[in-house]
């Protein structure tokens, strides 16, 4: 096992397109959490899975963005009618509770929207 | 409100001197808080949290309730310290709310 992956680790698009980037968590893991980080900020929550169920969203989660995890193993994050706004790094994380919940972050997956 | 503050954002100090990265938080509930770090090109990982009491590579954190501060503290810095530190607070639905960071510098 090693560790969270996330992929693409980059992606630019023009603004208007739809995007989806995906998070493969430790296996066994049964919580995933996405967060986003932009520049000169720390990482902020934007959803979070037990399993498949979605259990919170942020409100910077806005309609435009949608988070799956249809069997409770990976998770996909889509955006759609990318924005400037949404250039961020998007991060994934997961826990389990034999580990006390200690959330493992993947590297990442970079957006630049132009 | 939740949040985490980290007023510093670079703290620069030589090899061998005392570190104090500031975090302080505000929260209504019982606070469980945490240190990560984030090393060059490599991704964030859990440096300690608070209910753990331990001393990873020599860092250590007490949390003051008094205070609402939990300020991370190593006695003699070292080069393969330079990283950035993210103090963060785990809130009621097991989301972690980050501060903004601080970047330590640790000169030769």
């Amino acid at each position: 096992d090693t560790g969270v992956s996330q992929n693409p680790r980059h992606k630019i698009t023009k603004r208007g397109q739809n995007v989806t980037f995906r998070c493969d968590p430790i296996s066994e893991h049964n919580r995933l959490y996405w967060y986003r980080q932009t520049l000169g900020q720390g990482p902020e929550f934007l959803t979070y899975f037990q399993n498949e169920a979605q259990l919170e969203k942020s409100r910077l989660l806005s309609d435009r963005f949608s988070a799956e995890r249809p069997k409770g193993s990976f998770s996909t994050l889509e955006i759609q009618r990318t924005e400037q706004g949404d250039s961020a790094m998007y991060l994934c994380a997961s826990s389990s509770s034999t580990d006390n919940y200690e959330q493992y972050f993947g590297p990442g997956t970079r957006l630049t929207v132009t | 409100a939740q949040r985490v503050t980290q007023p510093e954002k670079l703290l620069s100090v030589f090899k061998g001197a005392p570190v104090e990265l500031k975090c302080n938080y505000s929260y209504s509930g019982s606070p469980e808080l945490f240190w990560y770090v984030q090393y060059s090109r490599q991704r964030l990982q859990l440096l300690l949290r608070h209910i753990s009491r331990e001393s990873i590579k020599g860092f250590t954190a007490d949390l003051n309730k008094g205070e609402t501060s939990f300020h991370l503290k190593k006695p003699f810095a070292q080069e393969e310290d330079s990283a950035m530190y993210y103090c963060a607070l785990l809130t009621g639905f097991q989301k972690l709310v980050f501060g903004t960071g601080t970047r330590l510098l640790v000169s030769p």
